[in-house]
């Protein structure tokens, strides 16, 4: 069983729908959340970063952190064709060292 | 914000020679770098993490003698792909962080390698 596990799609929903992206995880040391937004054949751009449980805002996109469920969720309200890209989580314990990320989820947003 | 400089983009390579791709933190010190491949519609595969100053930690499977991974300074670590064959060919993309790495880790833009 792998440590992090994330529904790879592909995922396809209209521009101006809410989406909702997710990530379940075995460890319970991890403690940073990330995800990362990458467009293809482009290094992965950080989106949110979020230190234990807890939401975290940042303009269309919400992070949730839920540790007792280990379950972590990137939602994208009115969402846009330029979010089309593939989505992964990732993450790491309190050490500043390697992060585990999820597979990823591709995401079309049509116009 | 941290910005990691990556080169090349891509390169192609005859079967056999050596390739050398860098990775440079342009406005902050990365005392830990990471090397990862992705194949494609595959996620991240790490490849190493290399610290500044020291050897280089390899994950399991990974050929250190092929992909030799040097980080000489705090802004530069180098991974070169020694005597390429055809299944080296993928994409290859480092980050780095800053000492306590508080913020998600930076990426590079990536390099794309096809060996002929």
């Amino acid at each position: 069983q792998k440590e992090v596990e994330q529904d790879p799609g592909p995922l396809s929903v209209p521009e101006g729908a809410i989406v909702s992206l997710n990530c379940t995880y075995s460890n319970s040391a991890f403690q940073y959340f990330m995800w990362y937004r990458q467009y293809s054949r482009k290094g992965p751009e950080l989106l949110m970063y979020t230190y234990s449980s807890g939401n975290k805002e940042d303009g269309r996109f919400t992070a949730q952190v839920d540790k007792s469920s280990k379950y972590i969720s990137l939602f994208i309200r009115d969402s846009q064709p330029s979010d089309s890209a593939t989505y992964l989580c990732a993450m790491r314990g309190l050490a500043a060292g390697k992060s585990t990320f999820g597979d990823g989820t591709t995401l079309t947003v049509k116009p | 914000g941290a910005v990691v400089s990556q080169h090349p983009s891509w390169v192609i390579c005859k079967s056999g020679t050596s390739v050398k791709i860098e990775c440079r933190s342009l406005d902050f010190q990365a005392t830990t770098m990471f090397w990862y491949r992705q194949f494609p519609k595959q996620s991240l595969m790490l490849m190493a993490t290399s610290n500044e100053g020291s050897k280089a930690t390899y994950e399991q499977g990974v050929e250190k003698d092929k992909f030799l991974i040097n980080h000489a300074s705090l802004t530069l670590s180098t991974l070169t792909v020694t005597s390429a064959h055809p299944e080296d060919s993928s994409f290859y993309i480092c980050s780095a962080s800053s000492a306590g790495g508080e913020d998600g880790y930076t990426f590079g833009s990536g390099t794309r390698l096809t060996v002929v």
